[in-house]
């Protein structure tokens, strides 16, 4: 069994439209994350949880919501979205519990894409 | 403030050839850590290789070297008879002290036979 699932793979949604995306990871981590790659952009980190306690929260826009109800489960509560959040979503885990010094492994993302 | 640049955004390479992938890092933290992670089309990142700043010896793993210098601030990747499988993206990322992990913007690695 792979270490990191995301489901869905792909994703559309108009922006009226409320949709989760979920990410489950099976490597025992303590910590995770929700990352945003868009075409010709660094991935940006959107949101940390250490221990399912929100460590960081780059400022996102609320449209954006996660939850993290047990450290092995993550969840990206999406509504009212904008085309410009069409992206890949890609979420990850690492033994790190309150620093970034520890490597990350990575689902294989959901693409998103708003209409 | 820390950052990471990758100032090829694009290499094409045939079969066998060796390819260096370059990574430049700025940081005033003391104590931080250097990635690379590889991207391939199926969309997640592979972990490749963690140096932290106190180990400067080289690396080998396989085909795959890296040669970390702190006097040039610079983390390089070298795939040696590079393969058509080695095509993707391919990130150097930094983690500091006081900084969270911060990704260059990738070098996209085409090899063809």
């Amino acid at each position: 069994e792979t270490g990191v699932t995301q489901t869905p793979r792909h994703l559309v949604m108009g922006m009226t439209n409320k949709k989760s995306l979920k990410c489950e990871q099976h490597l025992g981590h303590n910590a995770m994350y929700w990352y945003k790659q868009s075409a010709k952009k660094p991935l940006e980190l959107m949101f940390v949880y250490s221990l399912e306690e929100r460590v960081e929260n780059n400022s996102v826009p609320s449209r954006f919501s996660p939850e993290c109800p047990n450290s092995s489960h993550l969840f990206l509560h999406l509504h009212t979205l904008q085309p410009e959040d069409s992206a890949l979503y890609l979420c990850a885990s690492s033994q790190d519990r309150t620093g970034f010094f520890y490597e990350q492994y990575f689902g294989p993302g959901t693409r998103l894409t708003v209409t | 403030a820390q950052k990471v640049t990758q100032a090829q955004t694009e290499i094409s390479v045939v079969e066998k050839e060796d390819v260096t992938l370059d990574c430049v890092y700025e940081t005033r933290d003391t104590t931080y850590y250097l990635f690379w992670y590889k991207q391939p089309p199926s969309g997640e990142l592979v972990f490749l290789i963690r140096r932290n700043s106190f180990d400067e010896q080289n690396e080998i793993s396989g085909r795959y070297s890296w040669n970390f210098q702190k006097s040039t601030s610079s983390f390089n990747f070298t795939i040696t008879a590079s393969q058509v499988v080695d095509s993707a993206v391919y990130f150097c990322a930094l983690s500091g002290t006081a900084s969270k992990l911060t990704f260059g913007t990738g070098t996209r690695l085409q090899v063809t036979l």
